[in-house]
Protein backbone atom coordinates (compact mmCIF):
# COMPACT_ATOMS: atom_id res chain seq x y z
CA UNK A 1 0.00 0.00 0.00
CA UNK A 2 0.89 3.67 -0.11
CA UNK A 3 1.64 3.89 3.59
CA UNK A 4 1.85 1.88 6.78
CA UNK A 5 -1.64 0.91 7.82
CA UNK A 6 -2.58 0.07 11.40
CA UNK A 7 -5.83 -1.28 12.74
CA UNK A 8 -7.84 -0.65 14.72
CA UNK A 9 -7.15 3.06 15.11
CA UNK A 10 -8.73 3.00 18.55
CA UNK A 11 -9.34 0.11 20.93
CA UNK A 12 -10.96 0.17 24.34
CA UNK A 13 -10.72 -3.06 26.28
CA UNK A 14 -11.42 -4.30 29.75
CA UNK A 15 -8.58 -5.14 32.07
CA UNK A 16 -7.64 -8.79 31.75
CA UNK A 17 -8.77 -9.21 28.15
CA UNK A 18 -6.43 -10.03 25.26
CA UNK A 19 -6.00 -7.63 22.33
CA UNK A 20 -4.48 -7.92 18.88
CA UNK A 21 -3.09 -4.95 17.01
CA UNK A 22 -2.39 -5.19 13.31
CA UNK A 23 0.22 -3.53 11.12
CA UNK A 24 0.31 -3.66 7.34
CA UNK A 25 3.67 -2.26 6.17
CA UNK A 26 4.53 -0.67 2.88
CA UNK A 27 4.78 -3.32 0.19
CA UNK A 28 8.37 -4.47 -0.24
CA UNK A 29 9.60 -3.13 3.10
CA UNK A 30 11.55 -5.93 4.72
CA UNK A 31 12.02 -4.34 8.13
CA UNK A 32 9.15 -3.73 10.54
CA UNK A 33 9.22 -2.13 13.97
CA UNK A 34 6.78 -1.74 16.84
CA UNK A 35 7.00 1.17 19.27
CA UNK A 36 4.84 2.31 22.16
CA UNK A 37 4.10 5.96 22.84
CA UNK A 38 2.97 6.62 26.38
CA UNK A 39 1.88 10.01 27.64
CA UNK A 40 4.94 12.06 28.58
CA UNK A 41 7.35 9.20 27.93
CA UNK A 42 8.27 9.49 24.29
CA UNK A 43 8.56 6.44 22.09
CA UNK A 44 9.63 3.12 23.51
CA UNK A 45 11.05 0.42 21.22
CA UNK A 46 9.27 -2.93 21.49
CA UNK A 47 10.39 -5.30 18.72
CA UNK A 48 12.03 -5.37 15.30
CA UNK A 49 11.39 -7.80 12.45
CA UNK A 50 13.63 -8.50 9.50
CA UNK A 51 11.44 -10.55 7.20
CA UNK A 52 9.53 -12.96 9.42
CA UNK A 53 12.15 -13.26 12.13
CA UNK A 54 12.62 -10.97 15.12
CA UNK A 55 16.33 -10.43 15.77
CA UNK A 56 15.58 -7.90 18.49
CA UNK A 57 12.64 -8.26 20.85
CA UNK A 58 14.42 -6.68 23.77
CA UNK A 59 11.83 -3.97 24.23
CA UNK A 60 8.84 -6.20 24.95
CA UNK A 61 7.95 -5.19 28.51
CA UNK A 62 6.71 -8.57 29.75
CA UNK A 63 5.79 -12.06 28.58
CA UNK A 64 2.22 -10.84 28.13
CA UNK A 65 3.46 -9.14 24.96
CA UNK A 66 4.19 -11.08 21.78
CA UNK A 67 4.39 -10.32 18.08
CA UNK A 68 4.58 -12.23 14.88
CA UNK A 69 4.98 -11.46 11.23
CA UNK A 70 3.88 -13.70 8.41
CA UNK A 71 4.76 -13.71 4.74
CA UNK A 72 7.24 -10.93 5.32
CA UNK A 73 4.30 -8.56 5.43
CA UNK A 74 1.55 -8.14 8.02
CA UNK A 75 2.49 -8.13 11.68
CA UNK A 76 0.31 -8.66 14.74
CA UNK A 77 1.15 -7.45 18.23
CA UNK A 78 -0.72 -9.37 20.91
CA UNK A 79 -1.13 -8.26 24.49
CA UNK A 80 -2.53 -10.88 26.84
CA UNK A 81 -4.34 -10.14 30.09
CA UNK A 82 -4.18 -6.40 29.50
CA UNK A 83 -3.39 -4.07 32.38
CA UNK A 84 -4.13 -0.37 32.75
CA UNK A 85 -0.46 0.46 32.34
CA UNK A 86 -0.65 -1.00 28.82
CA UNK A 87 -2.74 2.00 27.75
CA UNK A 88 -0.73 3.85 25.11
CA UNK A 89 -0.48 4.50 21.39
CA UNK A 90 1.16 1.57 19.64
CA UNK A 91 3.07 2.62 16.54
CA UNK A 92 4.29 0.46 13.72
CA UNK A 93 6.98 1.49 11.24
CA UNK A 94 8.57 -0.14 8.23
CA UNK A 95 11.68 0.51 6.18
CA UNK A 96 13.02 -0.65 2.88
CA UNK A 97 16.17 -2.10 4.38
CA UNK A 98 17.22 -3.08 7.86
CA UNK A 99 19.44 -0.07 8.37
CA UNK A 100 17.99 3.28 9.43
CA UNK A 101 21.23 4.90 8.26
CA UNK A 102 19.96 4.67 4.70
CA UNK A 103 18.21 7.50 2.95
CA UNK A 104 14.88 5.80 3.40
CA UNK A 105 14.43 6.06 7.12
CA UNK A 106 11.33 4.69 8.73
CA UNK A 107 7.73 5.23 7.63
CA UNK A 108 5.37 5.23 10.58
CA UNK A 109 1.71 4.35 10.70
CA UNK A 110 -0.82 6.53 12.52
CA UNK A 111 -0.94 4.14 15.44
CA UNK A 112 -3.49 2.27 17.50
CA UNK A 113 -4.66 4.05 20.64
CA UNK A 114 -5.24 1.37 23.27
CA UNK A 115 -7.22 2.20 26.39
CA UNK A 116 -7.53 -0.42 29.11
CA UNK A 117 -10.38 0.27 31.52
CA UNK B 1 22.96 2.73 27.15
CA UNK B 2 21.88 5.23 24.53
CA UNK B 3 19.63 8.11 25.43
CA UNK B 4 18.26 11.32 23.97
CA UNK B 5 17.34 14.40 25.95
CA UNK B 6 15.34 17.21 24.43
CA UNK B 7 13.94 20.39 25.84
CA UNK B 8 10.59 20.23 27.55
CA UNK B 9 7.67 21.86 25.90
CA UNK B 10 5.40 23.28 25.03
CA UNK B 11 7.23 25.93 23.06
CA UNK B 12 4.95 28.77 22.03
CA UNK B 13 6.12 31.20 19.36
CA UNK B 14 4.62 33.88 17.21
CA UNK B 15 4.64 33.36 13.46
CA UNK B 16 7.97 34.34 11.85
CA UNK B 17 9.88 33.89 15.11
CA UNK B 18 13.16 31.97 15.26
CA UNK B 19 12.94 28.42 16.57
CA UNK B 20 15.49 26.35 18.45
CA UNK B 21 14.67 23.00 20.01
CA UNK B 22 17.61 21.60 21.92
CA UNK B 23 18.61 17.95 21.70
CA UNK B 24 21.57 16.21 23.30
CA UNK B 25 22.42 12.56 23.21
CA UNK B 26 24.44 9.86 24.91
CA UNK B 27 25.81 7.02 22.84
CA UNK B 28 28.69 4.60 23.06
CA UNK B 29 29.66 4.82 19.40
CA UNK B 30 28.88 7.00 16.41
CA UNK B 31 25.15 7.14 15.93
CA UNK B 32 23.04 8.56 13.17
CA UNK B 33 20.79 11.39 14.36
CA UNK B 34 17.26 12.23 13.31
CA UNK B 35 14.43 14.67 13.81
CA UNK B 36 10.91 13.34 13.38
CA UNK B 37 7.74 15.43 13.36
CA UNK B 38 4.20 14.43 14.33
CA UNK B 39 1.49 16.76 13.06
CA UNK B 40 -1.89 16.64 14.82
CA UNK B 41 -3.74 13.44 13.97
CA UNK B 42 -0.93 12.10 11.79
CA UNK B 43 1.88 9.58 12.10
CA UNK B 44 5.52 10.35 12.69
CA UNK B 45 7.39 11.64 9.68
CA UNK B 46 11.12 11.89 9.14
CA UNK B 47 12.03 15.57 9.02
CA UNK B 48 15.80 15.41 8.61
CA UNK B 49 18.83 13.30 9.43
CA UNK B 50 22.61 13.40 9.75
CA UNK B 51 24.82 10.35 9.73
CA UNK B 52 28.22 11.67 10.81
CA UNK B 53 29.85 14.47 12.72
CA UNK B 54 29.54 17.97 11.22
CA UNK B 55 26.83 16.86 8.79
CA UNK B 56 23.92 19.25 8.49
CA UNK B 57 20.47 17.87 7.84
CA UNK B 58 17.88 20.19 6.34
CA UNK B 59 14.30 20.05 5.13
CA UNK B 60 11.34 22.45 4.86
CA UNK B 61 13.46 25.32 6.23
CA UNK B 62 14.51 23.32 9.30
CA UNK B 63 18.18 22.57 9.96
CA UNK B 64 20.20 20.60 12.47
CA UNK B 65 23.96 20.07 12.68
CA UNK B 66 25.55 16.93 14.15
CA UNK B 67 27.96 18.25 16.82
CA UNK B 68 30.07 15.41 18.18
CA UNK B 69 32.04 17.65 20.54
CA UNK B 70 28.88 18.76 22.34
CA UNK B 71 26.86 15.59 21.58
CA UNK B 72 24.07 17.78 20.29
CA UNK B 73 21.69 17.97 17.34
CA UNK B 74 19.65 21.13 17.91
CA UNK B 75 16.76 21.83 15.54
CA UNK B 76 16.47 25.36 14.14
CA UNK B 77 14.23 27.30 11.80
CA UNK B 78 14.61 30.94 10.94
CA UNK B 79 10.93 31.81 10.58
CA UNK B 80 8.21 29.49 11.84
CA UNK B 81 4.71 29.28 10.44
CA UNK B 82 1.43 28.25 12.03
CA UNK B 83 1.61 25.07 9.93
CA UNK B 84 4.79 24.06 11.80
CA UNK B 85 2.75 23.46 14.95
CA UNK B 86 3.47 19.83 15.83
CA UNK B 87 5.42 17.60 18.18
CA UNK B 88 9.10 17.22 17.31
CA UNK B 89 11.13 14.17 18.31
CA UNK B 90 14.90 13.88 18.33
CA UNK B 91 16.23 10.35 17.85
CA UNK B 92 19.43 8.40 17.40
CA UNK B 93 20.35 5.05 15.97
CA UNK B 94 23.47 3.00 16.48
CA UNK B 95 22.16 -0.37 15.41
CA UNK B 96 20.04 -1.73 12.65
CA UNK B 97 17.19 -2.60 14.89
CA UNK B 98 15.97 0.51 16.60
CA UNK B 99 15.76 4.21 17.08
CA UNK B 100 16.05 5.74 20.54
CA UNK B 101 13.72 8.71 20.86
CA UNK B 102 13.53 11.73 23.09
CA UNK B 103 10.27 12.53 24.84
CA UNK B 104 9.18 15.04 22.21
CA UNK B 105 8.72 18.81 22.24
CA UNK B 106 5.37 20.34 21.36
CA UNK B 107 5.60 23.51 19.25
CA UNK B 108 2.65 25.87 19.08
CA UNK B 109 2.88 28.75 16.61
CA UNK B 110 0.36 31.57 16.85
CA UNK B 111 -0.55 34.40 14.51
Amino acid sequence: GAGVSQSPSNKVTEKGKDVELRCDPISGHTALYWYRQSLGQGLEFLIYFQGNSAPDKSGLPSDRFSAERTGGSVSTLTIQRTQQEDSAVYLCASSLTWAPRTNYGYTFGSGTRLTVV
Amino acid sequence: GNSVTQMEGPVTLSEEAFLTINCTYTATGYPSLFWYVQYPGEGLQLLLKATKADDKGSNKGFEATYRKETTSFHLEKGSVQVSDSAVYFCALSETASKLTFGTGTRLQVTL
